[in-house]
């Protein structure tokens, strides 16, 4: 069964990078044709799709945030990172790793952006 | 862009009754669309992917249709793990856009 986890800090300062890193485990990243994405819900507010990347290195971004998002992949750990930079309190979400179209999600983790 | 307008935004519905959620799309997306479930704390759950086909689990009450611009999602009969708030999403271009999101609340 195809499971993913997301880690990083739950707290960051404005103008700083989010970092967070997502973990799959059942199943290759680099085995399947499938990409992987990063997903983000501010509090009490809707989905919103960050971005997403293949396991040769292909990514594409959300428009809105492409000048500050970096998603990686470290395929020796089974693993996809993401960077968000110049961070601001708007940032402040719970943050989701999925699968492909999203059929497989991560069960989140909340980042806060507060001095 | 595409925009996907999901509709109504909330509504108050009892058990049995039949509940429909429509989204509709900027522009024509054929069938690239997924229905999706969210309870409270907990990651969405995908009910209904490429428009109508339902996902491998999820109980039959749930369907949906439409292609193009115009989607549906029904829920044949409300039961009491139903109640939750529910988002489509559009994948015809990369990264996908969701709707608004429905709240389905007890009457």
């Amino acid at each position: 069964q195809l499971q993913l986890q997301e880690s990083g800090p739950g707290l960051v300062k404005p103008s700083e990078t989010l970092s967070l890193t997502c973990t799959v485990s059942g199943g290759s990243i680099s085995s399947s044709s499938y990409y992987w994405g990063w997903i983000r819900q501010p509090p009490g507010k809707g989905l919103e799709w960050i971005g997403s990347i293949y396991y040769s290195g292909s990514t594409y971004y959300n428009p809105s945030l492409k000048s500050r998002v970096t998603i990686s992949v470290d395929t020796s750990k089974n693993q996809f990172s993401l960077k968000l930079s110049s961070v601001t309190a708007a940032d402040t979400a719970v943050y989701y790793c999925a699968r492909g179209i999203l059929d497989y999600w991560g069960q989140g983790t909340l980042v806060t952006v507060s001095s | 862009d595409i925009q996907m307008t999901q509709s109504p935004s909330s509504l108050s519905a009892s058990v049995g009754d039949r509940v429909t959620i429509t989204c509709r799309a900027s522009q024509g997306i054929r069938n690239d669309l997924g229905w999706y479930q969210q309870k409270p704390g907990k990651a969405p759950k995908r009910l209904i992917y490429a428009a109508s086909s339902l996902q491998s689990g999820v109980p039959s009450r749930f369907s949906g249709s439409g292609s193009g611009t115009e989607f549906t999602l029904t829920i044949s009969s409300l039961q009491p793990e139903d109640f939750a708030t529910y988002y489509c999403l559009q994948h015809n271009s990369y990264p996908g856009t969701f709707g608004g999101g429905t709240k389905v609340e007890i009457k």
